[in-house]
């Protein structure tokens, strides 16, 4: 079975940095392109960035191009998250998803933006 | 303001069929495949439909998904009390180069 665990979550104040780790296990994590997707409280799906298998390319959303970046290492069967210039409108719920159209979710990982 | 459009609530009686709607554009659903989800309350997304009309292992198949042009439908018949979620229709838009999602439908059983 599929299992995406994230994990780095928490409390950070406006401007500061956060980095979410997603493990993954249960399918061949070289051969897929990774997600990640966030919810706001309360709010809808946004997709927030992608990373082809081998990791030489990779997409964002334009409210968060600049200041996230998406990378993974493949021989911990491992993605990442590196979230810098938080600002409060980054709260949310951050799930860690297999593929370009997130076939797997993650139960996601808690990031809050506030003094 | 999503890409997809979506009408923010749905409802229906058990036993009974329900579509929900997914407007895109040439840009995204016009062009490339469309992804349903189906959201529980306090939980992760799960995907109920794949490229347009295909269900992963699983999922019944009083779930179906159809796609015309630049629109998508996802139809639940039979409908259950455990149905009862957010749906939200997905799909990579090329000029954005970037998914997106609808702004999700509140289906009420």
């Amino acid at each position: 079975d599929v299992h995406l665990v994230e994990s780095g979550g928490g409390l950070v104040q406006p401007g500061g940095s956060l980095r979410l780790h997603c493990a993954a296990s249960g399918f061949i994590f070289n051969k897929y392109w990774m997600s990640w997707v966030r919810q706001a409280p309360g709010k809808g799906l946004e997709w927030v960035a992608n990373i082809k298998p081998d990791g030489s390319a990779n997409f964002y959303v334009d409210s968060v191009r600049g200041r996230f970046t998406i990378s993974r290492d493949n021989a911990k069967n491992s993605l990442y998250l590196q979230m810098s210039s938080l600002r409060a409108e980054d709260t949310a719920m951050y799930y860690c998803a297999r593929g370009v159209g997130a076939i797997d979710w993650g139960q996601g990982t808690l990031a809050t933006v506030s003094s | 303001q999503s890409v997809l459009t979506q009408p923010p609530s749905a409802s229906g009686t058990p036993g009974q069929r329900v579509t929900i709607s997914c407007s895109g554009s040439t840009s995204n659903i016009g062009r490339n495949t469309v992804n349903w989800y189906q959201q529980l309350p306090g939980v992760a997304p799960k995907l109920l439909i794949s490229t347009n009309d295909q269900r992963p292992s699983g999922i019944p198949d009083r779930f179906s998904g159809s796609k015309s042009g630049t629109s998508a439908s996802l139809a639940i018949g039979g409908l259950q009390p455990e149905d009862e979620a957010d749906y939200y229709c997905g799909a990579w838009d090329d000029s954005l180069s970037a998914w997106v999602f609808g702004g999700g439908t509140k289906l009420t059983v």
